[in-house]
């Protein structure tokens, strides 16, 4: 069936490193959203791309979405430790479904001072 | 604005009980999703409900149920719970993406259930 697949599943970063995690979808997204999730809190939206292509940036993060609509990246420049949490991408199918997201497995992110 | 709020935060039940979880979106959002959060499955959608219809559904059995009130709050009823519905279970709530609008979702601080 139709499911969204996030790799790594884990990321274990020195303080200040680099790192990026990727969202594949099996099929194409309307949008796609990031969100992130601190240990013990709940889902807190970064993002959202609408257009093939997009590029955004927010201060030490980039987001980008595929070409066809299937894919997306997010990498975090100079990591810090309030970079910690699990980083989730998110989309709908299609333009109505806009309220139903299907999430990926989310990338744990832990940094090491 | 305030945010999303969700009662109860904590809830203990025994098996074969019902439960019903509150959520009270955003001021002015129409919209509001269920979600349930465990640790094996990860984050999966239950229903949406838009103006007092469900508008979508996940592949969840009719044991879980839901409905939206004319002011937008909305519940979700689990009944003769089993020890596997043990989860966080979030609601959010959006705005009408409408034209050019965003469709993020603003989550609340969710309900921990656990079913012994």
């Amino acid at each position: 069936g139709q499911q969204v697949m996030q790799i790594p599943q884990y990321q274990h970063v020195q303080e200040g490193e680099d790192f990026t995690t990727y969202c594949n979808s099996s099929t194409t997204l309307s949008n796609i959203q990031w969100y992130k999730q601190r240990p013990g809190g709940h889902p807190v939206f970064l993002i959202q791309l609408v257009k093939s292509g997009e590029v955004k940036k927010q201060k030490r993060l980039t987001f980008q979405f595929g070409e066809a609509k299937k894919n997306s990246s997010l990498h975090i420049t100079a990591t810090q430790t309030t970079d910690v949490g699990t980083y989730f991408c998110a989309g709908p199918w299609t333009t109505d479904s806009w309220g139903k997201l299907q999430f990926g497995a989310g990338t744990q992110v832990v940094v090491t001072p | 604005k305030a945010g999303v709020t969700q009662t109860p935060r904590y809830l203990i039940k025994t098996r074969g009980q019902q439960v019903t979880l509150s959520c009270s979106p955003i001021s002015g959002h129409r919209s509001v999703s269920w979600y349930q959060q465990t640790p094996g499955q990860g984050l999966q959608f239950l229903f949406e409900y838009f103006s007092e219809t469900q508008r979508n559904k996940g592949n969840f059995p009719g044991r879980f149920s839901g409905r939206q009130f004319s002011n937008s709050r909305s519940e979700m009823n689990v009944s003769t719970l089993e020890l596997g519905d043990s989860a966080l279970y979030l609601c959010a709530s959006s705005a009408y993406p409408g034209q050019g609008s965003s469709y993020e979702q603003y989550f609340g601080p969710g309900t921990r259930l656990t079913v012994t």
